[in-house]
């Protein structure tokens, strides 16, 4: 199973609403990534847990809250965002974050869009 | 600041062309690259990567690529492209020994049948 799954598909949510996205993979990585993609850019690094402990924050507003409760499972609890963080959210494994030769294989993406 | 930059925004071929794609990036020390893929509706894929060894890799679905470090380029290559190879194309730099991984902005490749 190479598969990152990423719920919900789609999210709409007002600027007061609290909400999650949900990331989950069965391949025993121990590197997960959340990423923001706009339209036509690339990618953005936002957030990179390695055995479940956050170690990377690329400066990410803290309206953004990532968590990992275990090795299979990456959340992202969203509170008062902004109409400019609609975006395609992007979760990411890889089998090691050290190893940075890893593949890191990409989930289908939450396309948000903040009212 | 590290960046890659990929040249061609949008590519239109017909069947059977020759494709190559642009990388450069900007960074003096080792890097790792990456081709990534993202075909209509699907989520973005590995095609190739690059880490040491021979400078010319090949990936899946006959794709290659070329390291030249003198030119901090890492170009994609496909001899016959095929209307399914239609998809948008990432450059991707990991700066060895760390999380950081860099993605260019993406190439839009349209192959007419």
């Amino acid at each position: 199973d190479t598969e990152v799954t990423q719920t919900p598909k789609h999210l709409v949510m007002g600027m007061t609403n609290k909400k999650s996205l949900k990331c989950e993979q069965h391949m025993g990585h121990r590197a997960m990534y959340w990423y923001k993609q706009k339209a036509k850019k690339p990618p953005e690094l936002m957030f990179v847990y390695s055995y479940e402990k956050l170690s990377i924050n690329e400066s990410v507003p803290s309206r953004f809250s990532p968590e990992c409760p275990n090795s299979s499972l990456l959340n992202l609890h969203l509170h008062a965002l902004q109409p400019e963080d609609s975006a395609l959210y992007l979760c990411a494994s890889s089998r090691d974050r050290t190893a940075s030769t890893d593949t890191q294989y990409f989930g289908p993406g939450t396309r948000l869009t903040v009212l | 600041a590290q960046s890659v930059s990929q040249h061609n925004h949008h590519v239109i071929l017909s069947e059977a062309a020759s494709l190559e794609l642009g990388c450069n990036y900007s960074y003096g020390g080792t890097v790792n690259l990456f081709w990534y893929v993202q075909y209509p509706g699907q989520h973005l894929q590995l095609l190739l990567k690059y880490f040491s060894g021979d400078p010319l890799v090949k990936g899946i679905k006959g794709f290659e690529a070329e390291f030249i470090k003198s030119k901090f380029s890492f170009n994609l290559r496909k001899p016959s492209v095929q209307w399914s190879d239609t998809a948008e194309y990432f450059c991707a730099v990991n700066l060895s020994g760390t999380y950081k991984y860099i993605f260019g902005t993406g190439t839009r490749l349209k192959v007419l049948a």
